[in-house]
């Protein structure tokens, strides 16, 4: 089974500039994860999305920050304008749509380490 | 709010020594803990998962502890090799809102 895919795996772009991330989840995996991890930190949650919806983007900086995920399959992650603190590691996660009781794990992908200069 | 922490920040052995790594979360409604593995500038690397029923799980020279009462995790490394040289994180899933609460990991280093 492939496993989630990201692309590009690395990326420096100068501040003001703008980027995109991309992400294809584990084929049948209706959950999609963004995270953003600084070095030394652990990842935190930007966004999550259950199929094309989003369920929870509480912690995304909208003033800079945006994703989408067409027909509930892969997703973009974009940054416009980005700043010196962005920089960081943003890793990408899929899992079926939870159920109570029934074992519930993410899948992680490579990541995309970000530096903006 | 859950808060996950994780002692030592590193952690630097001498090869072949058996070896603990610490995870305390505040919050005990919890679905399950998971220990990952992190490489640098790799992704994550999914290591053992504890359902919150359970009190253990190992695989090969590892084994995790669950205490969810205390809110406790401890990660057993037997035996350590210089490829375990990583960090280590550990996340706990919320009942509430199945969203990954993470610690900001272990880094450690084992000497050959």
């Amino acid at each position: 089974e492939a496993g989630v895919a990201q692309s590009p795996r690395y990326k420096i772009i100068e501040k003001r500039q703008s980027v995109a991330f991309w992400c294809n989840p584990i084929s049948g995996h209706a959950t999609l994860y963004w995270y953003q991890q600084i070095l030394g930190q652990g990842p935190k949650l930007l966004i999550q999305f259950q199929n094309n919806g989003v369920v929870d983007d509480s912690q995304l900086p909208k003033d800079r920050f945006s994703a989408e995920r067409l027909k509930g399959v892969d997703s973009t992650l974009k940054i416009q304008p980005a700043k010196l603190e962005d920089s960081a590691v943003y890793l990408c996660a899929s899992s079926l749509v939870r159920s109570w009781g029934q074992p519930y794990e993410q899948y992680f992908g490579p990541g995309t380490r970000l530096t903006v200069t | 709010k859950q808060e996950v922490t994780q002692i030592p920040a590193a952690l630097s052995v001498p090869e072949g020594e058996n070896l603990v790594l610490n995870c305390s979360f505040t919050d005990s409604a919890i679905y399950n803990l998971q220990w990952f593995r992190q490489d640098p500038g790799k992704g994550l690397t999914s290591l053992l998962l504890i359902q919150s029923s359970q009190r253990e799980q190992t695989s090969g020279r590892l084994n995790a502890s669950l205490d969810k009462s205390s809110g406790r995790s401890t990660l057993y490394i037997a035996a350590s090799q210089p490829g375990d040289s990583a960090t280590y994180l550990c996340a706990v899933l919320m009942d509430s809102n199945y969203q990954l609460i993470w610690g900001a990991g272990t880094k450690l280093i084992i000497k050959p």
